[in-house]
């Protein structure tokens, strides 16, 4: 079973909008974190936002926040003002708060595509 | 700046012959990992390492083989029996001493293309 969710392949927005980038996640673990990447087109991977499984105030970074909601197990991505920038792949990841194999490891889902309008 | 490096950017290979790719970290981190990527596949795990000369296989280690002989690297050797080899490769750190709100520290990646 899929751990991580990203059910939108693609998405578009128009420049200066808002976009939510959907991520559901699947732990029996009490204790967790979520993250979210940014991989433009050149390949690398960018770390944007955090979001531990006990934090009560939803994780902010700027433009990017993350909209946690624990009892639905979503952890969407919120970029405001989108900028032509942020046209990029978007990942989001879960590491459980118990070592499987003996480590911490990350689950990434398969990403959304986000490509901004001008 | 710290940071991970991956080399080369662009590698290309006959059939057949083993390559490897280089990881170096200078972020002093304990846990290394290499991660295979294809369209629409997401991210998968090829091998990891949480200390230097221990290391584990991830979901897809078949045709691959790695070593930690020390902190800073964790190179790649894809094998002449890996069937598919042509995609991305991401290597990956972090300070697996924060446990579960450590982010991952990705390098630039390698695109590997056999033919």
């Amino acid at each position: 079973a899929q751990k991580i969710t990203q059910t939108q392949p693609g998405m578009f927005v128009q420049e200066k909008e808002a976009v939510t980038l959907d991520c559901t996640y699947d732990t029996s673990d009490q204790s967790y974190g979520l993250f979210w990447y940014k991989q433009p087109s050149s390949g690398e991977m960018i770390f944007l936002i955090y979001q531990g499984s006990y934090d009560e105030q939803n994780a902010t970074e700027g433009r990017y926040s993350l909209n946690f909601q624990k009892a639905r197990k979503s952890a969407n991505l919120v970029i405001s003002a989108s900028q032509l920038g942020d046209s990029a792949m978007y990942f989001c990841a879960m590491r459980e708060g118990r070592p499987k194999r003996g480590s911490y490891i990350p689950t990434f889902g398969r990403g959304t595509s986000l490509i901004v309008h001008p | 700046d710290g940071g991970i490096t991956q080399s080369p950017k662009y590698l290309f290979r006959k059939e057949g012959q083993n390559v490897t790719l280089s990881c170096e970290q200078n972020l002093n981190h304990d846990a290394m990992y290499w991660y295979r990527q294809d369209p629409g596949q997401g991210l998968r795990l090829i091998y990891y390492s949480q200390i230097v000369n221990d290391f584990q296989k991830g979901d897809i280690a078949e045709g691959y083989s790695v070593s930690r002989e020390k902190k800073e690297s964790f190179p790649l050797t894809v094998t002449s029996a890996q069937k598919n080899p042509t995609a991305f490769y991401l290597c990956a750190s972090s300070n697996q001493g924060a446990l579960h709100n450590s982010p991952l520290h990705f390098g630039n990646g390698t695109r590997l293309t056999v033919t």
